[in-house]
């Protein structure tokens, strides 16, 4: 079974430019979930979908930052305008369904570094 | 304000020993917990979990203990092996409307020595 598949693995730009990460999850996965993990920190959960709809983005900061799961597969997460703070990995999570108990499976990962 | 603190940064332990790896949390309201292990250039993947009705939960080298009282949980492996060598994050939830939404903590750099 393929993994969670993210792309591109690394990303340079300068301030104030936009950028956007694709996920694939794994096929049949409802839930997908984007997260950003800053240098020293834990994963926060940004953004996270249940089939094309939204269920939370309450930590999403929509002034920049969209995201859309459109036929409810693939992903993309953009930023506009990426500010320095924005520097992180961002990573793409899946599972089954909803559910605290179910097991989310975590793409590798989209490194952003922006100077 | 950090809801979930894994206090050590990083551990070093010999092959064959035990690993004991700490976190604490704050919210009184979390009730479900995940440890994760993480490989350098590689997504988390998901070790063990434990609900707040249990205190201890075991899978093969791996138990974690959860301290309700003190807010505290723990992840023992034992023996310790150097493809152990990893990021080990603590998550923690509570019982939300939107059914996952996982706090994590900073991660603790565990280092098997051979």
């Amino acid at each position: 079974e393929a993994g969670v598949a993210q792309s591109p693995r690394y990303k340079i730009i300068e301030k104030r430019q936009s950028v956007a990460f694709w996920c694939n999850p794994i096929s049949g996965h409802a839930t997908l979930y984007w997260y950003q993990q800053i240098l020293g920190q834990g994963p926060k959960l940004l953004i996270q979908f249940q089939n094309n709809g939204v269920v939370d983005d309450s930590q999403l900061p929509k002034d920049r930052f969209s995201a859309e799961r459109l036929k409810g597969v693939d992903s993309t997460l953009k930023i506009q305008p990426a500010k320095l703070e924005d520097s992180a990995v961002y990573l793409c999570a899946s599972s089954p369904k909803r559910g605290r108990t179910e097991t989310q499976y975590f793409g590798p990962g989209t490194r952003l570094l922006v100077l | 304000d950090q809801q979930v603190k894994q206090n050590s940064p990083s551990l070093s332990v010999q092959e064959g020993r035990i690993s004991i790896l700490n976190c604490d949390y704050t919210n009184s309201m979390f009730d479900y917990f995940l440890w994760y292990k993480k490989y350098p250039a590689e997504g988390p993947t998901f070790l063990i979990s434990i609900s707040s009705i249990k205190d201890k939960n075991e899978d093969g080298r791996f138990t974690v203990f959860l301290n309700k009282s003190a807010k505290h949980l723990s992840l023992h492996i034992v023996p310790s092996q150097p493809g152990d060598s990893a990021v080990y994050f603590c998550a923690a939830s509570a019982r939300d409307n939107y059914g996952q939404n996982f706090v994590f903590g900073p991660g603790t750099r565990l280092s098997v020595l051979p």
